[in-house]
């Protein structure tokens, strides 16, 4: 079964940069599609970005109000997804999870089924 | 961006009873629509995909249907275990937007 269990979240000051990981287990993490969602305070979830399979010309996607100051990596040996942050701001405050759709298939096909505990940040200074 | 909308975004229900959540979704998504419901301090977990599939394991007195671009979750027999939050995402392209959610409370 897959098995997702995020890490390194922390206080941070506006403007400074934060890398969460997420260990994945069940699955090969190369060529797997992999989605970060995080969930402000109260507030409903939000996409923030994706890594497809290495086989896309473009395999990482990402949300307007992240992209330029947020990149999606991966670490095939080690199994583990990374969330670079960096310029964050106070309104980037909030729990990130690692995510998985369900099945091996893509959020359209499948949904997102596998979710971990996620890992609160928090950016103020 | 596609634009999400829910409603009600509260309500309450008894025990046992039909309870009913809309989506409306801004554009045609083909059906590409899931469906999450988050308790009190959990990560949220998928119900229904693509507008009407059950997610493995999850309970059948929850369904999904769609009408053009209006999406409906009915939770056919409410239990207090389903206390939380519902929200939909539209899974038709990126950015794949949640809606703003639903909260669902015992009378």
């Amino acid at each position: 079964e897959v098995h997702l269990v995020e890490s390194g979240g922390a206080l941070v000051e506006p403007g400074g940069s934060l890398t969460v990981s997420c260990q994945v287990s069940g699955l090969k993490l190369k060529n797997a599609w992999m989605t970060w969602v995080r969930q402000a305070p109260g507030k409903g979830p939000e996409w923030i970005g994706r890594i497809m399979g290495d086989d896309y010309e473009e395999p990482r996607e990402y949300a307007q109000n992240v992209r330029g100051r947020f990149t999606i990596s991966r670490d095939d040996l080690k199994n583990i997804l990374y969330l670079e942050m960096t310029s964050l701001r106070p309104e980037d405050s909030a729990v990130y999870y690692c995510v998985h759709p369900s099945r091996g298939g893509s959020v359209a096909t499948s949904g997102l089924g596998y979710w971990g505990q996620g890992t609160p940040v928090t950016v103020s200074s | 961006d596609i634009q999400v909308t829910q409603s009600p975004s509260s309500l309450s229900a008894s025990v046992g009873d039909r309870v009913t959540i809309t989506c409306q979704i801004s554009q045609n998504i083909y059906n590409y629509l899931n469906w999450y419901r988050q308790r009190q301090g959990r990560a949220p977990e998928l119900l229904i995909f693509v507008a009407s599939s059950l997610e493995d394991g999850v309970s059948p007195r929850f369904s999904g249907s769609v009408s053009g671009t209006s999406f409906t979750l009915t939770i056919s027999s409410l239990q207090p275990e389903d206390v939380a939050t519902y929200y939909c995402q539209q899974a038709y392209t990126a950015p794949f937007t949640f809606g703003p959610g639903t909260r669902l409370d015992l009378k």
